[in-house]
């Protein structure tokens, strides 16, 4: 099976910038897709295909993939982007994987 | 505009099934596939299956199968994830997710539904 790997939590103060991390257990390449999920909300695609933002997605949110590792980027973080977030593949045409999120806290 | 909307919360006792229901609208529902994703309580994203819409073909999370069945219905733009023999650890928030498309044809898990609580007690 695919498995994909996320630090349970990151802290970033203010105005700093946050980064996490999907590491993945098998070779060959894969797209990333990141969601975030508020509090007590449903999840939000912010980045797709490892690089791309959606439509009203800031752009302080950005990506990058190398090798075994997907990053999220957050620029300048505020308390608004505390949430969940989950590093997603697709194990073939339709099946998914999700990693097991990672808590952004912003202290 | 898109929109998937999901019924409300279930209360169910061990044993029972449960039945959710996905409604689209905004566009054409035979074309896109909806996906399912379950979250218990304060865990992550578990994937639960898919449908095609236009088919009514499935895949399921091997976990699942046996014991969840996807169907869907045209006339009502209506999918529906089924779950039988529920237990407590089946207490969850129930997401439907549909998928739309980059400019390339690449599927992304672009909009996602509100959730339904589903609850398993005795």
């Amino acid at each position: 099976s695919y498995d994909v790997i996320q630090p349970l939590s990151v802290s970033v103060a203010p105005g700093q910038t946050a980064r996490i991390t999907c590491g993945r257990n098998n070779t060959g390449t894969k797209n990333v897709h990141w969601h975030q999920q508020r509090p007590g909300q449903a999840p939000v695609l912010v980045i797709y295909r490892d690089t791309n933002r959606p439509s009203g997605i800031p752009e302080r949110f950005s990506g990058s993939n190398s090798g075994n590792t997907a990053t999220l980027t957050i620029s300048r973080a505020q308390a608004g982007d505390e949430a969940d977030y989950y590093c997603q593949v697709w194990d073939s045409n339709t099946v998914v994987v999700f990693g097991g999120g990672t808590k952004l806290t912003v202290l | 505009q898109v929109q998937v909307v999901q019924s409300g919360a279930e209360v169910k006792k061990p044993g029972a099934s449960v039945k959710v229901s996905c409604k689209a609208s905004g566009y054409t529902f035979v074309n896109y596939y909806i996906h399912w994703v379950r979250q218990a309580p304060g865990q992550g994203l578990e994937w639960m299956g898919v449908i095609n819409p236009s088919a009514g073909s499935t895949t399921y999370a091997q976990k699942f199968q046996g014991r969840v069945a996807m169907t869907r219905d045209t006339s009502t733009s209506t999918v529906y994830m089924e779950l039988s023999s529920l237990r407590s650890e089946d207490t969850a928030i129930y997401y439907c997710a549909r998928v739309n498309y980059d400019k390339s044809g690449y599927p992304l898990l672009g909009y996602w539904g509100q959730g339904t609580l589903v609850s398993v007690s005795s």
